[in-house]
């Protein structure tokens, strides 16, 4: 079952915050997220693990709630690069059942 | 390394045609998967292969076929198409579950 993503479009102005959310109905093992600007191929950002830690990679972070099913991207003062659509993809066990969400699209202007 | 290359970059079918999409990869990853991407759907998969020999269905697998010969390569193919399967066609590989994995640049397919 796919995930929901929140909120489904944000609009932001350089050096501004943003949090991106990912839920699921099901349990999860694992939560992937990756980014995707136009007309472009989607791009790995990272990859959180049931019972694992908090991962960040330079300004952009991720937490994943085991309990509540969720994961959140953070993006910290977000840069022009920063814009694209935002994809979570969740696992129910380890290689089982990977679903993306619909996307976050993420505009950042000057 | 050239990464994940699909072929080919747009395509126009009739109703009815056959085609097949190409995959390859050159990084000896097990892991080879196809999505569809449709506005506001995010990517769905069709089909996944584990390993050379292994292929199985993912979310949306009807009018579509696969097979993995070699682990290099994971083709797609169109049995008999419909207008409803224009789209834009990515073909992913990883090393394994739970790692990282590497897109092509897609095929936008349109069926007329």
């Amino acid at each position: 079952q796919q995930p929901v993503q929140s909120p489904q479009a944000v609009i932001l102005r350089e050096g501004e915050d943003a949090v991106i959310n990912c839920s699921s109905s099901k349990a999860l093992y694992s939560v992937h997220w990756y980014r995707q600007k136009h007309g472009e191929a989607p791009v790995f950002l990272m990859i959180l693990l049931k019972g694992g830690e908090q991962k960040g990679h330079d300004k952009i972070s991720a937490s994943f709630n085991e309990k509540k099913q969720q994961s959140s991207l953070y993006l910290t003062a977000s840069q022009l690069s920063y814009s694209g659509t935002y994809f979570c993809g969740t696992e129910i066990d380890y290689g089982q059942n990977f679903v993306f969400g619909p996307g976050t699209r993420l505009s950042v202007l000057p | 390394n050239a990464g994940v290359t699909q072929t080919p970059k747009f395509q126009v079918l009739k109703t009815g045609q056959s085609m097949t999409l190409q995959c390859a990869q050159d990084m000896n990853h097990e892991y080879m998967s196809w999505y569809r991407q449709d506005p506001g759907m995010g990517l769905r998969l069709i089909h996944y292969s584990v390993g050379a020999g292994i292929t199985d269905q993912g979310e949306v697998p009807n009018g579509y076929n696969v097979s993995r010969s070699t682990t290099e390569d994971f083709p797609l193919r169109l049995l008999s198409a419909a207008p409803s399967q224009t789209s834009v066609y990515f073909c992913a590989s990883s090393y394994g579950a739970n790692t990282e994995a590497f897109f092509g640049q897609g095929t936008r397919l349109t069926v007329v």
